[in-house]
């Protein structure tokens, strides 16, 4: 069993739609979580990093954790064309190692 | 703040040479600093992990004598492929990791797209 799971997609939401990326991991010992965005042929970008359960907002973005059932998930409202990318979880554990999923491919249509 | 360059940002070279990729962190000291690959639709893979001043601790699997890592600021890693071969033909990403943020997320840098022909 992978570390951090996500689902490849492609995710497929029409523009102006909510888009909700979910990712679950298996260490308990996790502290921080992050998503990454990552364009075709470009490096990683930060987002968004959650530490507490709950909900956290920034733009349109908002990342929700819950650590009792191990997952985290970003939800991107008002999705647009450039929101199109695949979308990186990765989770911080005791170690103070990142782990990265594998990615989830979200495509917004106009 | 937290930038992180990476030059060549594309190399083409030839069967059998070397070839430097640097990574810098810009505007942060950076007690670690990561390099990643990454092949055409596929996720990335930490090939190895650097402190300053010591020695990289690399990936199962990863060969140490041919991706030569240094770390010899807080500010600077060096990767260097050794007798590249075609198969190394990879995106090669850097990461650094902030000293002062107690470990919150890494910055990436812009990546080298090596091709080796």
């Amino acid at each position: 069993q992978k570390e951090v799971e996500q689902n490849s997609g492609p995710l497929s939401v029409p523009e102006g739609a909510i888009a909700s990326l979910n990712c679950t991991y298996s260490d308990r010992g996790s502290q921080s979580f992050f998503w990454y965005r990552q364009y075709s042929g470009k490096s990683p970008e930060l987002i968004m990093f959650i530490y507490s359960n709950g909900d956290k907002e920034d733009g349109r973005f908002t990342a929700q954790l819950n650590k009792a059932s191990q997952y985290v998930s970003l939800l991107i409202r008002d999705s647009q064309p450039s929101d199109s990318a695949t979308y990186l979880c990765a989770v911080n554990n005791a170690g103070n190692m990142l782990t990265f999923g594998g990615g989830t491919r979200l495509m917004v249509k106009p | 703040g937290a930038v992180v360059s990476q030059h060549p940002s594309w190399v083409i070279c030839k069967s059998g040479t070397s070839v430097k990729i640097e990574c810098r962190s810009l505007d942060f000291q950076a007690t670690t600093m990561f390099w990643y690959r990454q092949f055409p639709k596929q996720s990335l893979m930490l090939m190895a992990t650097s402190n300053e001043g010591s020695k990289a601790t690399y990936e199962q699997g990863v060969e140490k004598d041919k991706f030569l890592i240094n770390h010899a600021s807080l500010t600077l890693s060096t990767l260097t492929v050794t007798s590249a071969h075609p198969e190394d033909s990879s995106f090669y990403i850097c990461s650094a990791r902030d000293r002062t943020s107690g470990g919150a997320g890494q910055y990436f840098g812009p990546g080298t797209r090596l091709t080796v022909t």
